[in-house]
């Protein structure tokens, strides 16, 4: 079973800002917290990824919390084209085997 | 740059049959990855290659079987197919061991009837 909690649903206007929430309860200091997102039944898209420290990257910004309990993805001007469920995920295997939840179904609304 | 590649994209069986899915990568990535979505569920790991000639079970391995034929492609098995593998099948792969992204194919559409 996935080890992260996350809604299941948001909407965002486009062009706001768009921040999904996740709780990562059981996390271990050596878990990476990624996200991904799934675009209609695409392969899943890797967004950021982080351990301690906030991260910036082109696509979204991540915020995690200083206990780790809590991370928040942050897409800054959300669009129609980032409609989407979105995974976060704790990676706790060096082999790099993802645990995917249900995720959140985002939907961006003009 | 075509990333992760599989075949087919779709394909019907009927329950019995056999069938093996493709999937290759043109990045040099030394670990692959099978999962399979079922509707409206996140992806769950099938099975693993965390290097060129090692393959490891996942969460849900029952009725597949799967070889590493070099670094490039990593092929998924299913020996006698059964409705309940009807889903969507999902090749990755990432550099190395380590802190690094997996990359994503676009998907294999499967259904057994």
């Amino acid at each position: 079973d996935a080890k992260t909690t996350q809604p299941p649903s948001m909407d965002c206007a486009e062009g706001r800002a768009a921040n999904l929430p996740c709780n990562h309860s059981t996390i271990s200091g050596n878990e990476y917290v990624y996200w991904y997102r799934q675009i209609h039944s695409q392969g899943p898209q890797y967004i950021i990824h982080g351990l301690k420290n906030n991260e910036t990257n082109e696509m979204a910004s991540l915020i995690i919390t200083e206990d780790r309990k809590s991370s928040t993805l942050i897409l800054p001007h959300a669009t129609l084209r980032d409609t989407a469920v979105y995974y976060c995920i704790d990676l706790s295997d060096s082999w790099g085997k993802l645990q995917f939840g249900a995720g959140t179904q985002v939907v961006v609304t003009p | 740059n075509a990333g992760v590649t599989q075949t087919p994209k779709f394909q019907v069986l009927k329950t019995g049959q056999s069938m093996t899915l493709q999937c290759a990568q043109d990045m040099n990535h030394n670990s692959m990855y099978w999962y399979r979505q079922d509707p409206g569920m996140g992806l769950r790991l099938i099975y693993y290659s965390a290097s060129e000639g090692t393959t490891d079970k996942g969460e849900v391995p029952n009725g597949y079987n799967v070889s590493r034929l070099n670094k490039r492609e990593f092929s998924l098995r299913l020996e006698s197919a059964a409705p309940s593998q009807t889903s969507v099948y999902f090749c990755a792969s990432r550099p190395q061991a380590g802190n690094q992204p997996q990359h994503f194919g676009d998907g294999t559409r499967l259904s057994i009837l």
